[in-house]
């Protein structure tokens, strides 16, 4: 089993739909999470982090994070054309000692496309 | 802020030789960089830890004497393939940790490199 699971879709929607982009995960240590969106033959953009459970809107974007299910979220109301990309969740966790953070663990990435 | 550049952004070069690509972070010091290798419509696989004035810590299965990786200064680390082969064509790309924000990575555009 994979440390996170992610649908890699892909996944169509009209413009203006909202979309709902998912993670799991199986390590209880992860506390940081992360959204980066990449654009085809692009570095990945940091989107969204959130630390430990809750949610944090930017925007359109909206994060939610339930460690309880160890399970993450990225919604992305209005969608635009301009948001066609591919999606990648990312996760990490403080080092045994706490003094750093580990390295950080990536989902498949979901291949989203907004049309108009 | 934390923009990090990644030079250059394609190269092709003959099996047998090797090639340099730079990452720079260019507004904040990074004392630890990343670099991931991204095969495509894949996720990211984190090839190495580069960590400014020490040797790097390379992912289990990565060839450390193939992958060569230079941290030489706080906004600067090297990734030197040697001895190129086909295989090694993919796409590369680093990423830095932001000093007061360290489970956060931001990440340069890649370099696509090519092996003929």
């Amino acid at each position: 089993q994979k440390e996170v699971e992610q649908d890699p879709g892909p996944l169509s929607v009209p413009e203006g739909a909202i979309v709902s982009l998912n993670c799991t995960y199986s390590n209880s240590a992860f506390q940081y999470f992360m959204w980066y969106r990449q654009y085809s033959r692009k570095g990945p953009e940091l989107l969204m982090y959130t630390y430990s459970s809750g949610n944090k809107e930017d925007g359109r974007f909206t994060a939610q994070v339930d460690k309880s299910s160890k399970y993450i979220s990225l919604f992305i109301r209005d969608s635009q054309p301009s948001d066609s990309a591919t999606y990648l969740c990312a996760m990490s966790a403080r080092n045994a000692g706490g003094t750093s953070y580990g390295k950080l663990t990536f989902g498949q990435g979901t291949i989203l496309t907004v049309h108009p | 802020g934390a923009v990090v550049s990644q030079h250059p952004s394609r190269v092709i070069c003959k099996s047998g030789t090797s090639v340099k690509i730079e990452c720079r972070s260019l507004d904040f010091q990074a004392t630890t960089m990343f670099w991931y290798r991204q095969f495509p419509k894949k996720s990211l696989m984190l090839m190495a830890t580069s960590n400014e004035g020490s040797k790097a810590t390379y992912e289990q299965g990565v060839e450390k004497d193939k992958f060569l990786i230079n941290h030489a200064s706080l906004t600067l680390s090297t990734l030197t393939v040697t001895s190129a082969h086909p295989e090694d064509s993919s796409f590369y790309i680093c990423s830095a940790r932001v000093p007061d924000r360290g489970y956060e990575q931001y990440f340069g555009p890649g370099t696509r490199l090519t092996v003929t």
